[in-house]
């Protein structure tokens, strides 16, 4: 079965450091998302990429986070200057289809700010 | 924007007891409800999920109804065994248009 890719598993970083998350959607998907767990608490919904642009974002998206395909495979979440609260889980998802049907989460990507 | 309250937040059952989990949504235009089972430490699993435009689905132990009049939809499962035990979050979303809006989940204890 096919699987939605995250590196790393696990990231620790000191407060004010950028951190890159990445992701390998499956490859027939066309939908891209980023979506955020905080310890022992609800799956949020951060940003949608579409066709090489953001299609929908939260209002937890805001200028410290960025996304990108760089290539043909990679999906990227970028936070700029990391803060303690970013801490969290963060989950990419791709669908063939907008809108919830079809979603395959990725592992995850624990991101630890010290 | 959509809103998605989801109860209990944690629910203890005896193996072999039904668990029934329920979630309301505020969006009357939103048409696709998935449920997901997470287990300690991995990634939301979809378990099942059911549209608009019926009521009930099943599969096997697990089924899902939806009441769009009064805005919600329940998961049940029948005969829980001890690896039924996870975290389970209900969502919502309008198909094809926007991203999933979760609960805040139920952690179902199943005891043997």
């Amino acid at each position: 079965e096919p699987e939605v890719t995250q590196t790393p598993s696990h990231q620790v970083t000191q407060m004010g450091q950028e951190v890159i998350l990445r992701c390998v959607p499956i490859s027939n998907h066309l939908y891209f998302y980023w979506y955020r767990q905080i310890l022992g608490q609800k799956v949020e919904f951060l940003v949608s990429f579409y066709n090489n642009e953001i299609s929908e974002k939260s209002e937890i998206f805001d200028d410290q986070f960025s996304v990108e395909r760089p290539d043909g495979s990679n999906f990227t979440l970028k936070i700029r200057s990391t803060k303690l609260e970013d801490s969290a889980m963060y989950f990419c998802a791709s669908s063939e289809v907008r809108g919830g049907v079809g979603y395959t989460f990725g592992s995850g990507t624990r991101l630890t700010v010290v | 924007g959509e809103n998605v309250e989801q109860h209990p937040s944690t629910l203890s059952v005896q193996e072999g007891d039904s668990a029934v989990i329920k979630c309301t949504y505020s969006d009357s235009a939103s048409n696709y409800f998935p449920w997901y089972k997470q287990e300690l430490g991995k990634r939301p699993q979809l378990i099942i999920d059911i549209r608009s435009n019926v009521g009930e689905k099943k599969d096997q132990r697990i089924a899902v109804t939806l009441n769009k009049t009064a805005k919600h939809f329940s998961l049940h499962i029948t005969e829980t065994q001890p690896e039924d035990s996870a975290v389970y979050f209900c969502a919502a979303s309008k198909q094809g248009n926007t991203p999933l809006v979760f609960g805040k989940g139920t952690r179902l204890s199943v005891i043997a």
